[in-house]
């Protein structure tokens, strides 16, 4: 139980394009869940708290404008990063919880920007 | 915010060998998690620890929260242990907000 599915894993898109990450709660509804972003050989940054039904909630520093995330379902999350850029390629993964604190990460999702 | 360090930030161990990874957070938490994160990127729950002691194979987790630490060993390494091990906490109190400390990357050789 409690897995978490990402996709796409991995995607190259041009520079001034967008493009959707989806995060899925495969096995359990998940009210909440969490993206985060991962530069090489660094630790994960949190930069939004995704809220089923409402708006997501952006850490300090994250432009919402951005990266809009969209939480339509108890169980889909995604996250478009808008008009990228090429300092926008970077890992992102999310993560979510069965309603306890222990939280389940997807695979992630590596986009490079050209 | 909550800071979390973890040392040693890299490590090479010859295969078989035992060692320990340490986790130190400023503030009191209720939630802490070891993750290993595989060379594809994916965090793998090892333990959820805010207190006590766990162990699962190999692997053991021990949190002394009112000193405000934890520390991961690894008996026995294999070459599958390689990666990057990640401590995190809980941000904010009573969320899975996690911050995370920066890794510790683990090279087992043969």
């Amino acid at each position: 139980g409690a897995v978490v599915s990402q996709h796409p894993s991995r995607v190259i898109c041009k520079s001034g394009t967008s493009v959707k990450i989806e995060c899925r709660s495969l096995d359990f509804q998940a009210t909440t869940m969490f993206w985060y972003r991962q530069f090489p050989k660094q630790s994960l940054m949190l930069m939004a708290t995704s809220n089923e039904g409402s708006k997501a909630t952006y850490e300090q520093g994250v432009e919402k404008d951005k990266f809009l995330i969209n939480h339509a379902s108890l169980t889909l999350s995604t996250l478009t990063v808008t008009s990228a850029h090429p300092e926008d390629s970077s890992f992102y993964i999310c993560s979510a919880s069965t309603g306890g604190p222990e939280a389940f990460f997807g695979q992630g999702t590596r986009l490079t920007v050209v | 915010g909550i800071q979390v360090e973890q040392s040693p930030p890299d490590l090479i161990l010859q295969e078989g060998a035992n060692s320990t990874l340490r986790c130190n957070f400023s503030d009191s938490v209720n939630n802490l998690q070891w993750f290993h994160q595989n060379p594809w990127g994916q965090l793998i729950n090892l333990f959820y620890i805010p207190s006590g002691t766990k162990q699962n194979g190999r692997l053991s987790a021990t949190t002394v929260a009112t000193e405000r630490y934890s520390l991961l060993y690894i008996s026995s390494s294999q070459t599958t242990d390689s990666g990057v091990y990640f401590c995190a906490v809980d941000a904010y109190y009573g969320n899975n907000r996690l911050a995370f400390g920066k890794g510790n990357q683990v090279v087992v050789i043969p």
